[in-house]
């Protein structure tokens, strides 16, 4: 198994301003994942964040919007820039193991108004 | 296109009945199937991975089905409990770059 923690759980901002959210495993992993679960809907992934080189993004998605870190294997970072009402949204860090299970993390509830 | 329709996209039932929710997908070429439950406000929690040698597998109260030829799968809840309130997500993943699919869910309510 996996145990992802995930920072902050939840989160109000400001319409126009940027929030970080931390993805910490509790071991190393290759291939860990950002996905978007809007209201009521399922999850949709952002990006693959790969570890020591740029994030791969899914269609619909840029880095400007949403700049990724991946500094080592156990760690990541998501950024929403320049946030709008349309943002707001569950964000998910998610890891692969070797088995090819998906393990999630609790989430990030943002909000924003 | 590569797709995971799951039905009913609601249900309710009582606690104690059984239930059993859908999951057909079009994705292909297919490597896996797998089923999450997602509690209100958390993160989804794997059930079953089945690939596509592997016609039923449980866990608990909770036992997923698959026809590769069909490209159906289901999940069957026995003996309900108020805990099994929560969303069930069927997740395809296929075997090339066709990546991972997930379903918008099956929200399941328990009512005591």
């Amino acid at each position: 198994s996996a145990v992802i923690s995930q920072k902050p759980s939840r989160d109000i901002c400001q319409r126009g301003t940027s929030l970080t959210i931390q993805c910490q495993v509790d071991s190393q992993v290759t291939m860990m994942f950002w996905y978007r679960q809007q209201p009521g809907q399922s999850l949709t992934l952002i990006a693959t964040a790969n570890q020591g080189s740029e994030a791969t993004y899914e269609s619909g998605f840029v880095i400007d919007k949403f700049p990724i870190s991946r500094p080592n294997l156990t760690f990541s970072t998501l950024t929403v820039s320049n946030m709008s009402p349309e943002d707001s949204s569950i964000y998910l860090c998610s890891v692969e193991k070797d088995t090819g299970e998906l393990f999630f993390g609790e989430g990030s509830r943002l909000t924003v108004l | 296109k590569n797709q995971v329709e799951q039905s009913p996209q609601s249900l309710i039932i009582l606690e104690g009945k059984n239930c059993t929710l859908q999951c057909n997908y079009t994705v292909s070429p297919f490597s896996n199937l797998r089923w999450y439950k997602q509690d209100t406000g958390r993160g989804p929690v794997s059930l079953t991975i089945m690939t596509f040698s592997e016609n039923t597998k449980s866990n608990g109260r909770y036992t997923a089905t698959l026809d590769a030829d069909t490209k159906q799968s289901s999940l069957h809840i026995t003996a309900s409990q108020l805990s099994d309130s929560a969303s069930y997500i069927c997740v395809v993943e296929g075997s090339s770059a066709s990546k991972i699919i997930f379903g918008s869910g099956t929200r399941l309510s328990i009512r005591p």
